[in-house]
């Protein structure tokens, strides 16, 4: 089973709906992440959480909310849908506090505003 | 500023070559690591390597290996004896320990490897 997942793996869904993606891990990492990618722009930081009551703003992070529900537990959420929203979401999780720890990856939610 | 830079939107390269995908950093830290990503044209995004800031070879994982020149605050992606499965995005990234560890990543380069 893979470490970190992702669902919905694929979403399509209408401007101004109200959307959440989620992402587990069983690697037992304390922080975890969430990034958009969009082509030509690489990954942009949206929130990331150093432990369940450490939320913090990344670089993206107006139009999105997160919860840490546990450890294992960390989703996104889009209040409001919009079309520019449209991109590859992923969860990543890293062990805390090395330069030496790589980062692990969800598979990506490929996600569609309309 | 860019923490990373990668100026090398796309690349191509022969079969059985060797390439190397460009990736400049900025950091004022002592303390940091380097990281390439692979991610397929099926999204996922798979870790290759790293180099620490301190380490004093370059790192290499099989056909990988990392020509990190600190100086130049250079850390640049050897592929050698390039396949076609190595057609995919690179990704370089950074983690320095003043930003709590917060890893930034470059825009990437697409590679392209020709039979």
């Amino acid at each position: 089973d893979a470490d970190v997942t992702q669902t919905p793996r694929n979403r399509i869904t209408k401007t101004g709906k109200r959307i959440m993606l989620e992402c587990s891990q069983t690697k037992g990492h304390d922080r975890m992440y969430w990034y958009r990618q969009d082509p030509g722009l690489g990954l942009r930081l949206i929130y990331y959480s150093f432990d369940v009551k450490d939320i913090n703003k990344g670089e993206i992070s107006d139009g999105y909310s997160v919860s840490r529900q546990a450890q294992a537990k960390f989703s996104l959420s889009l209040e409001s849908a919009i079309p520019n929203q449209t991109a590859l979401y992923f969860c990543a999780t890293s062990d805390a506090g090395r330069t030496t720890d790589t980062q692990y990856f969800g598979p990506g939610t490929r996600l569609t505003v309309l | 500023a860019q923490k990373i830079t990668q100026t090398q939107p796309g690349m191509f390269v022969q079969e059985k070559e060797a390439v190397t995908l460009d990736c400049t950093y900025d950091t004022s830290d002592p303390s940091y690591g380097l990281f390439w990503y692979k991610q397929p044209s099926s999204g996922e995004m798979i870790f290759l390597i790293y180099q620490g800031s301190y380490d004093q070879q370059n790192a290499t994982e099989g056909r990988y290996s990392l020509n990190f020149q600190k100086a130049r605050k250079s850390a640049n992606l050897v592929i050698s004896a390039s396949q076609l499965g190595d057609s995919a995005m690179y990704f370089c990234a950074m983690r320095e320990r003043n930003t709590g560890n917060q890893f930034y990543f470059g825009t990437g380069t697409s590679l392209t490897v020709i039979p």
